[in-house]
């Protein structure tokens, strides 16, 4: 079956603008998570949404939000872009998030979104 | 803030070596993840330990979840040149997908 699809694969922005991320997930799984991969920083966890409502969110400020749709596809968008907003944007998916809040799926992560800031 | 530190950072091997990736933490955690990232790719889990003390093999590679459950170590046997990658341990606290990620250990294997 096919896997998680991030869309654009490579985009470059200028300061200030703003960016929209699409994920699309494995078919079937309706948990969608948000990483933010950086050279300094690694991975960090951005949001996750679960039947189109948040359920976690990072350390991250307002800028970056989120939504996820009734198709369980999700996007991110990042305003007022900064120069430390460039990275690599991987979303995951999985196919239950657990009750009480306990993950049981294994996550699947697409091949992300490089956003370059200039 | 849940910390997960990996050492080493970078770690460069020939063919048929053997080494060892560690993943530490002041923290507890449920369970761990390891997961391996080749380039333009995102990561691909490799394994979950959840029981402290926890062994579990997968062909040359070896995990170990601490007894404590806030260390975890990845050991590779003969060490080949399709391993090379970025290892990745991430610490699961019972809170849905929000994983604490170690720093990575990119290793490269040279034939």
């Amino acid at each position: 079956k096919a896997g998680v699809t991030q869309t654009p694969r490579y985009l470059i922005k200028t300061r200030g603008q703003q960016v929209t991320l699409s994920c699309s997930p494995i078919s079937g799984h309706r948990s969608v998570s948000w990483y933010q991969q950086t050279p300094g920083q690694g991975l960090q966890f951005l949001f996750e949404y679960f039947s189109e409502t948040q359920r976690n969110k990072g350390n991250f400020p307002g800028r970056f939000s989120g939504r996820q749709f009734s198709n369980s596809r999700s996007e991110m968008n990042v305003s007022t872009l900064e120069l430390g907003d460039s990275a690599l944007y991987l979303c995951a998916s999985s196919y239950q998030l657990g009750l009480a809040g306990v993950s049981d799926g294994e996550l699947f992560f697409g091949e992300g979104s490089r956003l370059t800031v200039l | 803030t849940q910390l997960l530190e990996q050492s080493p950072q970078f770690l460069s091997i020939q063919e048929g070596e053997n080494l060892t990736v560690y993943c530490n933490s002041s923290s507890v955690f449920s369970s761990l993840q390891w997961y391996r990232q080749e380039p333009g790719e995102g990561p691909v889990l490799l394994v979950t330990v959840v029981t402290g003390g926890e062994v579990k093999k997968l062909k040359r590679l070896t995990f170990q979840f601490g007894d404590a459950r806030k260390d975890s170590s990845l050991h590779i046997t003969a060490a080949q040149p399709g391993d090379t990658g970025l290892y990745l341990c991430a610490g699961d606290n019972n809170a849905g997908n929000m994983l604490t990620f170690g720093g990575g250990t990119r290793l490269m294997v040279k034939p």
